[in-house]
């Protein structure tokens, strides 16, 4: 699996929007841009994932690079709830296969009252 | 649905015994992972299923893990015999085959002493 970098900690103030990077330079063709969050104590939760065109849900915005050599996570307003490990991982999905997760060692958020 | 299901929370147990962890899967989800986390090596996948047939286990760390998936809606995870370094949050999770989004479970956190 191709692999990510992912900034090891970012704070961000309460009720503001936190942008958290990704490069993932040897990306292929193929490869989903998968965006998970582990809140403390809990297992890992998914947040968004794309591909190539950036991405809206409720819970957030993925911003991809047109070189899809890097990322971006936006939290459009940060709550003390938001703070949690994010993590940003490839994957392929070989043709009835399941999809595999490798997670590295994420970013650490820390939302300030 | 209730999630997946991870049981026990907690383990306790002596160093030589066997341990075994348990897991039910979201109803209809056809891939179940498993999944190890400790400080030192983050989020590690053992194994995973599809349509309850291991189709990748090169993560599992030795033979005293095995894991089965009896049928649709349970799987396990056994250690026989436990170490001290087997200590680690485990956890479960499912998918729909091919899907981008994985559910974790609230994981099984294991100590061998």
């Amino acid at each position: 699996d191709a692999k990510t970098t992912q900034p090891n900690s970012m704070e961000s103030n309460e009720e503001e929007p936190v942008h958290l990077p990704c490069n993932h330079s040897t990306i292929s063709g193929t490869d989903y841009i998968h965006w998970y969050r582990q809140l403390p104590s809990q297992g890992p939760e998914y947040v968004i994932h794309g591909l190539t065109s950036n991405v809206n849900n409720r819970m957030a915005s993925l911003a991809i690079a047109e070189d899809r050599k890097s990322s971006t996570l936006i939290l459009h307003r940060a709550t003390l709830r938001d703070a949690a490990v994010y993590y940003c991982i490839l994957s392929s999905s070989p043709s009835g296969s399941a999809r595999q997760l490798t997670f590295g060692s994420g970013t650490q958020l820390t939302v300030l009252p | 649905d209730a999630g997946v299901i991870q049981s026990p929370r907690h383990e306790v147990t002596e160093m030589g015994q066997e341990v075994t962890l348990r897991c039910k899967p979201i109803s209809g989800h056809n891939s179940l992972f498993w999944y190890r986390q400790t400080m030192m090596r983050g989020l590690e996948l053992l194994i995973y299923f599809n349509n309850n047939v291991p189709i990748d286990d090169s993560g599992m760390p030795e033979d005293r893990f095995s894991a089965k998936m009896p049928n649709a809606s349970f799987s396990t995870l056994k250690i026989q015999p436990s170490e001290p370094r087997d200590s680690a949050v485990y956890f479960c999770a499912s998918s729909p085959t091919r899907s981008h989004e994985a559910f974790f479970g609230q994981g099984t956190r294991l100590t061998v002493v």
